[in-house]
């Protein structure tokens, strides 16, 4: 139980364009998803948290107007990278935390992004 | 703030070796903990959790003690497999609905 899919796992597109990578869970309700991005040596960044139905809280330092996350549903959350460019290359990891309280996160495989 | 200190990595250690992987915490609270798995090219699994102190959580022959009076949640194995190569991450949450706080990850190495 408690799987999470991300789509694309990887992607190849030219600089200026945009790129959408989905989360879903698949056998649970997820109020909350997160989005992280993963630098090398492994260290993980939180991006932003979405809460199904709002907007999403992004952390200082993340660009909202090129970060686009939509959370339209209790099992899909979206990420849009707006305007890519080759210093957006990266590991991106969606989360997706159950209903309820002290509950864990469970996380998708990850997108490789890769701006040409 | 919350953070979570863990041993730098890589730990290289051959097959059947006993595994320790150290994590502390700083946190206003009385957090949650868990370990996280990341093998390669993938995301990061859940591993084991506990949710107060003396709790020990326990998956795959992991295991991990919630220690309050330290504040210590040291991931250990008592035999590990050319399998469990994989980056761990120690991670804790406060309050039921907070977001998680991650260490910076360990790199296992375990050669045959």
């Amino acid at each position: 139980g408690a799987v999470v899919s991300q789509h694309p796992s990887w992607v190849i597109c030219k600089s200026g364009t945009s790129v959408k990578i989905e989360c879903r869970s698949l056998d649970f309700q997820a109020t909350t998803m997160f989005w992280y991005r993963q630098f090398p040596k492994q260290s993980l960044m939180l991006m932003a948290t979405s809460n199904e139905g709002s907007k999403a809280t992004y952390e200082q330092g993340v660009e909202k107007d090129k970060f686009l996350i939509n959370h339209a549903s209790l099992t899909l959350s979206t990420l849009t990278v707006t305007s890519a460019h080759p210093e957006d290359s990266s590991f991106y990891i969606c989360s997706a935390r159950e209903t309820g309280p002290y509950q864990p996160q469970h996380f998708g495989d990850g997108t490789r992004l890769s701006i040409l | 703030g919350n953070s979570v200190t863990q041993m730098e990595g890589p730990v290289t250690l051959s097959e059947e070796a006993f595994l320790t992987i150290n994590c502390t915490y700083t946190a206003t609270g009385y957090p949650s903990l868990f370990w996280y798995v990341q093998y390669p090219g993938e995301g990061l699994q859940l591993l084991l959790k506990a949710t107060k102190a003396d709790d020990k959580g326990s998956n795959k022959g992991f295991e991990a003690t919630y220690r309050k009076e330290t504040t210590s949640f040291h991931l250990e194995k008592g035999s590990v497999q050319v399998s469990d190569s994989a980056v761990y991450f120690c991670a804790l949450s406060l309050g039921g609905y907070q977001k998680v706080t991650f260490g910076t990850g360990t790199k296992l190495q375990v050669i045959p």
